[in-house]
Parts: C-alpha cells; sequence; structure tokens
C-alpha cells in the first residue's frame, strides 16, 4: 500500500525557518516526481514545488521561488521541503503528492495527510 | 501562467440528481495535463480524472470527465452521498501548475 507521512509542521515566527518531511513507503521511491501542494485555513489548493524522481528536475511557484528548496533522498524514501525566510501568507496545510510517472507533469496520484505550517508572531 | 476559471462556486443538489462542474482554461494546453480532484473536509485530496476523461484507479463510473476546446467538465451522474465535497481541476501543461479555485458540492 502507498502511503506518505508528512512530519516538521509547527509555529514559526515570521523570517524563521523549517524543513517538513514526506516519508514515502510502498513504492519505488526513486521511480516517480513527487510535488508539494499547499491550502491556507479555509482557501483552495496552491501547487508550490515539484521534484523528479531522480531529483535533477526542480520547479517552484513564484511565490516561494527563492525562499524554498525541496529535495529529495532516495536512499531514505523521503522528500523535503526547505522553508526560509517565511511570511505570514505561507501559513498552511502542506501536502507531499505522489505523481504516476517518473514525470512532474503526471497527476498526483497519493497523497498524504498533511501538516500544519503556522507563521505568526 | 494559466489560470483556471471553476463555475459555479457552489452546486448545491439532491442524491440522485446529476452535477456538472465547469473549468475554463486562460489558454489552450493539451488535454493529457488537466486533472480533477475531489477534497473532503478533513481530508487530502483524491485524484478522480486525469488526461481530461480517464479515470483514476477505484474511481466509480457515474464520474466522467470531458474537454471542449478550453472548457473541461466533470460529470457526476447519479449522486451519492459521498460525493458531496470541493472538486478542484489542476493543469500540470505549464508551470505553475496551477488549480481552480474549486466547487463545493453541497446537499440541497
Amino acid at each position: 500500500e502507498v502511503q506518505l507521512v508528512e512530519s516538521g509542521g509547527g509555529l514559526v515566527q515570521p523570517g524563521g525557518s523549517l524543513r517538513l518531511s514526506c516519508a514515502a513507503s510502498g513504492f519505488t521511491f526513486s521511480s516517480y516526481a513527487m510535488s508539494w501542494v499547499r491550502q491556507a485555513p479555509g482557501k483552495g489548493l496552491e501547487w508550490v514545488s515539484s521534484i523528479s524522481g531522480g531529483g535533477g528536475g526542480t520547479d517552484y511557484a513564484d511565490s516561494v521561488k527563492g525562499r524554498f528548496t525541496i529535495s529529495r533522498d532516495n536512499s531514505k524514501n523521503t522528500l523535503y521541503l526547505q522553508m526560509n525566510s517565511l511570511r505570514a501568507e505561507d501559513t498552511a496545510v502542506y501536502y507531499c503528492a505522489k505523481h504516476s510517472s517518473n514525470l512532474y507533469v503526471s497527476p498526483d496520484d497519493c497523497w498524504g495527510q498533511g501538516t500544519l505550517v503556522t507563521v505568526s508572531s | 501562467e494559466i489560470v483556471l476559471t471553476q463555475s459555479p462556486g457552489t452546486l448545491s443538489l439532491s442524491p440522485g440528481q446529476g452535477a456538472t462542474l465547469s473549468c475554463r482554461a486562460s489558454q489552450s494546453f493539451s488535454s493529457s495535463y488537466l486533472a480533477w480532484y475531489q477534497q473532503k473536509p478533513g481530508q487530502a485530496p483524491r485524484l478522480l480524472i486525469y488526461g481530461a476523461s480517464s479515470r483514476a484507479t477505484g474511481i466509480p463510473d457515474r464520474f466522467s470527465g470531458s474537454r471542449s476546446g478550453t472548457d473541461f467538465t466533470l460529470t457526476i451522474s447519479r449522486l451519492e452521498p459521498e460525493d458531496f465535497a470541493v472538486y478542484y481541476c489542476q493543469q500540470s501543461g505549464s508551470s505553475p501548475y496551477s488549480f481552480g479555485q474549486g466547487t463545493k458540492l453541497e446537499i440541497k
């Protein structure tokens, strides 16, 4: 069974940093692209960042470019999102999602349950 | 940047009725890169439709998707109680991989 479990969320002050992790199991992790998608409280879904299966290709939303870094450790079956210079508008539930192929243009066919990040003083 | 506009914002229907949800794109892109997701309160999104018209694994055949130009449609025939949720379209044809704002399907 495919499972994605996010961790690392919490309360952080504006300007602070946080690293999210997503532990994957039940599939050959290195063969699939992965993404982070967030959802602000009471709002819709927003794509944040994607990474190819081997980690050589990445892409970011303009709202996080230069502040967030997506990475993966295929030996540990884990996806990461390093978030720096956090702002109040980054407050959201962050979901990791598995794509249906190594290409991050393919659909997200499995999602984790999410981890809440709150940016507030 | 491709903007996806979903309509209506809220749709009030009764179980057993059919539902038609719309997603209009600001510019054309390949149907291969349009997906629909369902999200229930407190849950993660679930993939329903990919490639504009292909059902994901385990999705009942009362869900169907179609395309006409830059207009994409999700149709749910014979609504079941578990179908009342928020539905999002997403395009992955061009970065940023935008979502529509969502359509809330509520019980009338």
